[in-house]
């Protein structure tokens, strides 16, 4: 099956710090999301991003499908922001999402 | 318009017990798809259901485990004879247009096996 990694598995930053997620892939895809795990347990869709570059807020990424790795950008963090990033990704003629490990985030005031 | 729901939101069962997990799609999804994250670990795909039909099973365990999605009411998913190992979060999505179609969870069921 299709391979995803995500890095860095584990991060810590200060209220204000900017910081890149990285998710690669094994094989083709058609569909790639980005979610956030709060300490609640809740997954919220962050980006639908087969390909390209979107933004939202202080949040953005860019896919770049042909080289096979999404990015994941977060501004101006807040401690609101904390939690687990996943990168999950739907290969071409699969039925399934694959997701990543994902980042754990902490975010200190 | 509302989200993916599920409940219970946390269910507590004994060994040998029967657990069912209840999944209300968004309105105007008619795809389902099931997930299950153990503790400390990303999600793992487990089975993928349109109205009346199971698309991809693939991800289920092939014992103890079943899904439907009736054409009337919620997705379930069936655990009989659960074992401690079945504790998990399971989430459910729902998506619009199929695997292709951007998918949207709901808020999981934290199933716990005494």
């Amino acid at each position: 099956g299709i391979q995803v990694e995500q890095s860095p598995p584990d991060l810590i930053l200060q209220e204000g710090a900017n910081s890149t997620l990285r998710c690669n892939f094994s094989d083709s895809v058609n569909n790639l999301q980005w979610f956030h795990q709060n300490p609640w347990g809740q997954l919220i869709n962050l980006f639908y991003i087969p390909s390209g570059t979107k933004q939202n807020g202080r949040l953005s990424a860019t896919t770049v499908a042909t080289e096979r790795y999404s990015l994941l950008y977060i501004s101006s963090s807040q401690t609101t922001d904390s939690g687990v990033y996943f990168c999950a990704v739907l290969k071409t003629s699969g039925s399934r999402l694959t997701f990543g490990e994902g980042t754990q985030l902490t975010v200190n005031p | 318009n509302a989200g993916v729901m599920q409940n219970p939101r946390h269910l507590v069962r004994r060994r040998g017990q029967e657990a069912r997990l209840r999944c209300s799609p968004m309105k105007g999804h008619s795809h389902v798809y099931w997930y299950r994250q153990l503790p400390e670990e990303g999600l793992k795909f487990m089975v993928y259901l349109q109205k009346e039909n199971i698309i991809d099973e693939s991800g289920m365990p092939k014992e103890r485990f079943s899904a439907e999605f009736p054409k009337e009411g919620p997705s379930i998913l069936r655990i009989q004879q659960v074992v401690r190992g079945d504790s998990a979060a399971y989430f459910c999505a729902s998506g619009r247009a199929g695997a292709l179609d951007e998918q949207f969870f709901g808020p999981g069921t934290r199933l716990t096996v005494l």
